[in-house]
């Protein structure tokens, strides 16, 4: 079974920095791109950043660009989001998510059940 | 970034009853859109994949259509446990982007 279990997340002041981590198991890690997506409360869905397989292949939107930073080691089947620079508007739940292949060309398969992120001062 | 326009916000709709429900793109993404689903409290499951394909262990009364701008998830005879929020997706290109989502209600 696919698990995703995700961390890292917690009640920070504007401009902080925070790593949120997402341990992965039931399947083989290194052969699936992975993606980060958040859900503001009471808000619809918002693809955040993705990653190849392989990470060479990485993908933000535009309202974290430049502040947040995905990466994967798929010795430690492990999938991270470096979030700087913090504001209000980042407060989400945020899940990490298996992709249906190799490619960040894929939609989004299994997620995880999500990491808290409370941007307050 | 493409736009996914998803209708309605919301429905109130019988247990047995049809339900459509649709989402438009904002340029045409061929046939890369997928369909979840999420309850209350839960993370969202993959229904469908490449606009009409169901993902494994997804009851067969959840389908999809389109192709192009113009996408349809149907379910075709509503159950109580698919009360709940779904939302398309386009993978066509980067930045991914969700619809607005659609809210099933129990009439």
């Amino acid at each position: 079974e696919v698990q995703l279990l995700e961390s890292g997340g917690g009640l920070v002041q504007p401009g902080v920095s925070l790593r949120l981590s997402c341990a992965a198991s039931g399947f083989t890690f290194s052969s699936y791109a992975m993606s980060w997506v958040r859900q503001a409360p009471g808000k619809g869905l918002e693809w955040v950043s993705g990653i190849s397989a392989t990470a060479d292949s990485t993908y933000y939107a535009d309202s974290v660009k430049g502040r947040f930073t995905i990466s994967r080691d798929n010795s430690k089947n492990t999938l991270y989001l470096q979030v700087n620079s913090l504001r209000a508007e980042d407060t989400a739940v945020y899940h990490c998510v298996k992709m249906l292949g190799d490619s960040v060309y894929y939609t989004l398969d299994v997620w995880g059940q999500g990491t808290t992120v409370t941007v307050s001062s | 970034a493409i736009q996914m326009t998803q209708s309605p916000s919301s429905l109130s709709a019988s247990v047995g009853d049809r339900v459509t429900i649709t989402c438009r793109a904002s340029q045409g993404i061929r046939d890369d859109l997928g369909w979840f689903q999420q309850k209350p409290g839960k993370a969202p499951k993959l229904l469908i994949y490449s606009a009409s394909s169901l993902q494994s262990g997804v009851p067969s009364r959840f389908s999809g259509s389109g192709s192009g701008t113009d996408f349809t998830l149907t379910i075709s005879s509503l159950q109580p446990e698919d009360f709940a929020t779904y939302y398309c997706l386009q993978d066509y290109n980067h930045p991914l982007t969700f619809g607005g989502g659609t809210k099933v209600e129990i009439k």
